[in-house]
């Protein structure tokens, strides 16, 4: 049974940068064949699309964040990876990573969440 | 604001039924993108609940039902039980953003 995890601080200082860890057990991240995406959700708020990663390296980002955004995947540890920079309180909330099937286009299984203070 | 609109809240008494709408346009659910239903208990991630419109994965039951029409999804819920209780969520493709969408969530309340 596919499952991720997510990891990395819980606080982070305003105008730094956050960097966080999806990794993927249960199966190989290079035989699932699929994108790999970031979610977020603002305390008491709805959920957000961050961006999307394909096993080639190749990106697609939610346009507000793009230029603040980089997502990279690590097939050696089947992890991957968010680096957000020039945080604000805005970018507290929980983060999730999921597998997103892309000819279907939905986030499927989701990792458990971590939450993300943006605070000094 | 989310590009998705959805109640903010919906309630039933337990054995009734309930549904949750999902307004879209025509960059996303008006243009074919697929809609997806996910139920989320507070404090715990969002998991699946109808894919491709009208699709339950494995383990869900048969008294939840996904719709879709023109810009606008719905999900039914049938004989509403107490552990319906969960905020949930409608999400498309939408192709202004080239990328995925969400509905700002509706609270299921069972009275």
């Amino acid at each position: 049974q596919l499952q991720l995890q997510e990891s990395g601080p819980g606080l982070v200082k305003p105008s730094e940068t956050l960097s966080l860890s999806c990794t993927v057990s249960g199966d190989s991240i290079k035989n699932s064949g699929s994108f790999w995406g970031w979610i977020r959700q603002p305390p008491g708020k709805g959920l957000e699309w961050i961006g999307s990663i394909y096993l080639n390296g190749r990106t697609y980002n939610n346009p507000s964040l793009k230029s603040r955004l980089t997502i990279t995947v690590d097939t050696s540890k089947n992890q991957f990876s968010l680096k957000l920079t020039s945080v604000t309180a805005a970018d507290t909330a929980e983060y999730f990573c999921a597998r997103y099937n892309s000819s279907r286009g939905y986030f499927d299984p989701w990792g458990q969440g971590t939450l993300v203070t943006v605070s000094s | 604001q989310s590009v998705l609109t959805q109640p903010p809240s919906v309630s039933g008494a337990p054995g009734q039924g309930v549904t949750i709408s999902c307004t879209g346009s025509r960059s996303n659910i008006g243009a074919r993108f697929d809609v997806h239903w996910y139920r989320q208990v507070p404090g715990t991630a969002p998991k699946l609940l109808i894919f491709g419109n009208n699709n339950r994965p494995s383990g869900v039951p048969d008294r939840f039902f996904g719709s879709k029409s023109g810009t606008s999804a719905s999900l039914a819920i049938t004989g509403l039980q107490a552990e319906d209780e969960a905020d949930y969520y409608c999400q498309s493709y939408d192709s202004s953003l080239s990328g995925p969408v969400f509905g700002g969530g509706t609270k299921l309340t069972v009275l």
